[in-house]
């Protein structure tokens, strides 16, 4: 595709239940984050993918989130038993490589709502 | 803690004047600034990038770096209203991911 897909666009669950939230980075694209943007504030890094390196996990903020990226691409992240504060927009984003001057494009963003 | 400060605004300017745009941020080894465009219910845009002291022009936008001082700042001249958007500074040290400041909310008038 011509950019970075998300799915679902919006999401409403319950307190308590799962969910999945699927992130397709541009083609050939080797690097990929996860970010939060809780309302009126800024991004929050949650997790960064670089080609077969072990994933930086240093912004997932407890043990009721985790992320994989299958064969170099397609990641999903993964909020277990979700909690009201969870509510949030979920931004994924890929570049060429993690290099420094490497620009992130970032999909449109997954909108989780939890009840 | 790296952090990235930034005056939420909203910052008012009238249609063709320069807008200024203004970051702090903590990590003096910051070797990469970005500042990315967000209009409301969309995803941030990379608007431009600086790493070395100075200036760096792109048509109307200008970023300004100054290390000693640890302070970014992008100027927009002749502002039209559909600048009007939330403008995020982000800085990086080598590969680490970028970390974010919340936000300037820009408002040009017609």
């Amino acid at each position: 595709g011509a950019g970075v897909s998300q799915s679902p666009s919006n999401k409403v669950t319950e307190k308590g239940k799962d969910v999945e939230l699927r992130c397709d980075p541009i083609s050939g694209h080797t690097a990929l984050y996860w970010y939060r943007q809780s309302l009126g504030q800024g991004l929050e890094f949650l997790i960064y993918f670089q080609g077969n390196s072990a994933p930086d996990k240093s912004g997932l903020p407890s043990d009721r989130f985790s992320a994989e990226r299958t064969g170099g691409s397609v990641s999903t992240l993964t909020i277990q038993r979700t909690q009201q504060e969870d509510s949030a927009v979920y931004l994924c984003a890929s570049s060429l490589e993690g290099g420094t001057l490497r620009e992130q494009f970032f999909g449109p963003g997954t909108r989780l709502t939890v009840l | 803690q790296k952090e990235v400060e930034q005056n939420s605004g909203p910052l008012s300017v009238p249609e063709g004047a320069i807008a200024s745009l203004n970051c702090t941020y903590s990590d003096r080894g910051s070797q990469s600034f970005f500042w990315y465009r967000q209009y409301s219910g969309k995803s941030p845009e990379l608007i431009m990038f600086i790493y070395s002291n100075g200036d760096k022009e792109d048509g109307r936008f200008t970023a300004q770096l100054n290390k000693a001082s640890q302070y970014v700042s992008l100027l927009i001249r002749d502002s039209q209203p559909s600048d009007s958007a939330t403008y995020l500074c982000a800085v990086r040290s080598g590969n680490t991911p970028l970390v974010f400041g919340k936000g300037t909310r820009l408002s040009v008038i017609a």
